[in-house]
């Protein structure tokens, strides 16, 4: 079993519908959650991250973590078509403060 | 307020030749990290680095790859005798401390032939 599972997609949505991207991991010992967006070709770019169960919004995004379930989620709320890139989930054990596990990562495309 | 700066973008070599990646850190930030995203995979930990100091080299291969970060200059991650299993995009990160944000580069995307 992979340490984090990221359905890969593609996901195809039209502007303004609401998106939901998931992880789910089997190592508890994953204690911190973030989420990249990554444009092709380009590095990731971080914009989520968060520590503890529960949910932190920042503008259109939520992140929300469930570790009871090993189950990590990002919602876009009102996509826009400059969303369209690849969202990576990255995990951080307690006992490696700096070394990210990645999902594979999920490629959303909004259409106009 | 540049970001991570990684040269070359593109690097085409031919097997059996030598790779040398570079990546400078983002201004203020002394922790470096590298990472290896093949096709079809995500993003793999490499090595974690700070000024003169190799701190977790786990994710490095055991042979023909090397990483350094002197106290002077860019972080290399240096590829020797590269086969065509290495063709892949490799990101440097780099963070103020090893509980910091880590800020990725654009990455190098290396094809051996």
């Amino acid at each position: 079993q992979k340490e984090v599972e990221q359905d890969p997609g593609p996901l195809s949505v039209p502007e303004g519908a609401i998106v939901s991207l998931n992880c789910t991991y089997s190592n508890s010992a994953f204690q911190y959650f973030m989420w990249y967006r990554q444009y092709s070709r380009k590095g990731p770019e971080l914009l989520m991250y968060t520590y503890s169960s529960g949910n932190k919004e920042d503008g259109r995004f939520t992140a929300q973590v469930d570790k009871s379930s090993k189950y990590i989620s990002l919602f876009i709320r009102d996509s826009q078509p400059s969303d369209s890139a690849t969202y990576l989930c990255a995990l951080i054990s307690g006992g490696s403060n700096y070394k990210l596990t990645f999902g594979k990562g999920t490629l959303l495309t909004v259409n106009p | 307020n540049a970001g991570v700066m990684q040269n070359p973008r593109h690097l085409v070599r031919r097997r059996g030749q030598e790779a040398r990646l570079r990546c400078s850190p983002m201004k203020g930030h002394s922790h470096v990290y590298w990472y290896r995203q093949l096709p079809e995979e995500g993003l793999k930990f490499m090595v974690y680095l700070q000024k003169e100091n190799i701190i977790d080299e786990s994710g490095m291969p055991k042979e023909r790859f090397s990483a350094e970060f002197p106290k002077e200059g860019p972080s290399i991650l240096r590829i020797q005798q590269v086969v065509r299993g290495d063709s892949a995009a490799y990101f440097c990160a780099s963070s103020t401390d090893p509980f910091g944000v880590e800020y990725f580069g654009p990455g190098t995307r290396l094809t051996v032939l």
